[in-house]
């Protein structure tokens, strides 16, 4: 069974720092590219960022560039999500979820998330 | 960014009424549209992908159509495990970006 479980999240003060980690199983975690997504209390749902398979391509979201940083350890099949300078506004619910893809006629095509870990709750509160 | 709107942000719904659900893009996206399932408390769920391709293990009760600019998701017969937000987004260009919610609600 294709799993994903976060962990790391809990109460931090504005300023502040906080490492998240997806542990992964169930698939080929080093075949596939990953991306990071949040929930703030009530919300909708807000992407982050990307990671390809090999680590090679990162992307951000204009929310976090500059203050979170993406990783992964593939022979720990582990993703990671480095928060620093820590806002109010990133009191969110930290999904991780795996890149979903196909082929179609126009070739290789990814993009959605499938399957999500079941979230970490990162709560910045002085 | 490309902006997804959902029609409409809530409804109430009967067991065994047939439900649409609408998305817009604020520009082309071709079928590059993904729809989620999220209950309270939970994680999403990937419901379709590529507009009208249905997920591995979700019932073919959900059915997705569109290109373009305009999508829809139809459940043809409501039943209690389906009410949730429902979630569409785009995967055309980055930032991947999703609508703001449906709120399935009982009638």
């Amino acid at each position: 069974e294709v799993q994903l479980v976060e962990s790391g999240g809990g109460l931090v003060q504005p300023g502040g720092s906080l490492r998240l980690s997806c542990a992964a199983s169930g698939f080929t975690f080093s075949s596939y590219s990953m991306n990071w997504v949040r929930q703030a209390p009530g919300k909708g749902l807000e992407w982050l960022s990307y990671i390809s398979s090999s680590s090679s391509t990162i992307k951000y979201a204009d929310s976090v560039k500059g203050r979170f940083t993406i990783s992964r350890d593939n022979a720990k099949k582990s993703l990671f999500l480095q928060m620093n300078s820590l806002r109010a506004e990133d009191t969110a619910v930290y999904y991780c979820a795996r890149d979903g893809d196909y082929y179609d006629s126009s070739g290789y095509q990814r993009g959605w998330f499938d399957p999500w870990g079941q979230g970490t709750l990162v709560t910045v509160s002085s | 960014d490309i902006q997804m709107t959902q029609s409409p942000s809530s409804l109430s719904a009967s067991i065994g009424d047939r439900v649409t659900i609408t998305c817009r893009a604020s520009q082309g996206i071709s079928n590059y549209l993904a729809w989620f399932q999220q209950k309270p408390g939970k994680a999403p769920k990937s419901l379709i992908y590529a507009a009208s391709s249905l997920q591995s293990g979700v019932p073919s009760k959900f059915s997705g159509s569109g290109s373009g600019t305009d999508f829809t998701l139809t459940i043809s017969s409501l039943q209690p495990e389906d009410f949730a937000t429902y979630y569409c987004q785009q995967y055309n260009s980055y930032p991947p970006t999703f609508g703001q919610g449906t709120k399935v609600e009982i009638k």
